[in-house]
């Protein structure tokens, strides 16, 4: 299986700054025969399912705002939230779809300072 | 626009099997182009996938629950099924359907919709 790890396990930022999540996986989630890496960013919050946000690595789903974005390739992978809104404040899972089984980090929790 | 629904017993005791349904609304479970998930999320806990079945029948399982678990699919009524046997507390958890993207070039791709999710407790 390959084992997917975010840090940090919680972080806490002001209104307004920027906040990083950093996933990274065992082993390459990086296709060389069409240049994708299968690594997805998604936001849950309390009492909701998970929401897609990010998918390829980087691209944004229609209708997530710009403030997130992804990049990486390989087995290092960052969700950067630009400028943190209230509404943001979530617990943050990557996920890996290159291999069975998929699988997804443990998680980063998002509040605000 | 698309939604899926969860739907099963909520209390299901140790050793017997669970059984959930997911019903597709708002387009065809049959058409190409996706696959259709069961995720599991014990309480305050991180999320873990299952399994995922395809239009054709075709279904590939986490191997930690390939022994217990069975997933299926009926197009005619627009849903997909999730049976769990042998159960115990460690079960306990929101179990989610989803639908993942496919593509003959690109293979598999992330889930784009999730159910709400539904809350089964496994105990006697």
């Amino acid at each position: 299986d390959i084992v997917m790890t975010q840090s940090p396990d919680s972080l806490a930022v002001s209104l307004g700054e920027r906040a990083a999540i950093n996933c990274r996986s065992s082993q390459s989630v990086f296709y060389s025969s069409n240049n994708k890496n299968y690594l997805a960013w998604y936001q849950q919050k309390p009492g909701q399912p998970p929401q897609l946000l990010i998918y390829w690595a980087s691209t944004r789903k229609s209708g997530v705002p710009d403030r997130f974005s992804g990049s990486g390739s390989g087995t290092d992978f960052t969700l950067t939230i630009s400028s943190l809104q209230a509404e943001d404040v979530a617990v943050y899972y990557c996920q890996q779809y290159y291999s069975t089984p998929w699988t997804f980090g443990q998680g980063t929790k998002v509040e605000i300072k | 626009q698309v939604q899926l629904q969860e739907s099963g017993p909520g209390l299901v005791k140790p050793s017997q099997t669970l059984s959930l349904t997911c019903t597709v609304s708002g387009d065809s479970i049959s058409s190409g182009g996706f696959s259709w998930s069961w995720i599991r999320q014990p309480a305050g806990k991180g999320l873990e996938w299952i399994g995922r079945v395809y239009a054709s029948g075709a279904t590939y399982y986490n191997p930690s629950l390939e022994s217990r678990v069975t997933m299926s699919i009926d197009t005619s009524r627009k849903h997909f099924s999730l049976k769990l046997t042998s159960v115990t507390a460690a079960d306990t958890a929101v179990y989610y359907c989803a639908r993942g993207f496919y593509s003959d070039s690109e293979g598999d791709g992330s889930f784009d919709i999730w159910g709400q999710g539904t809350v089964v407790t496994v105990s006697s």
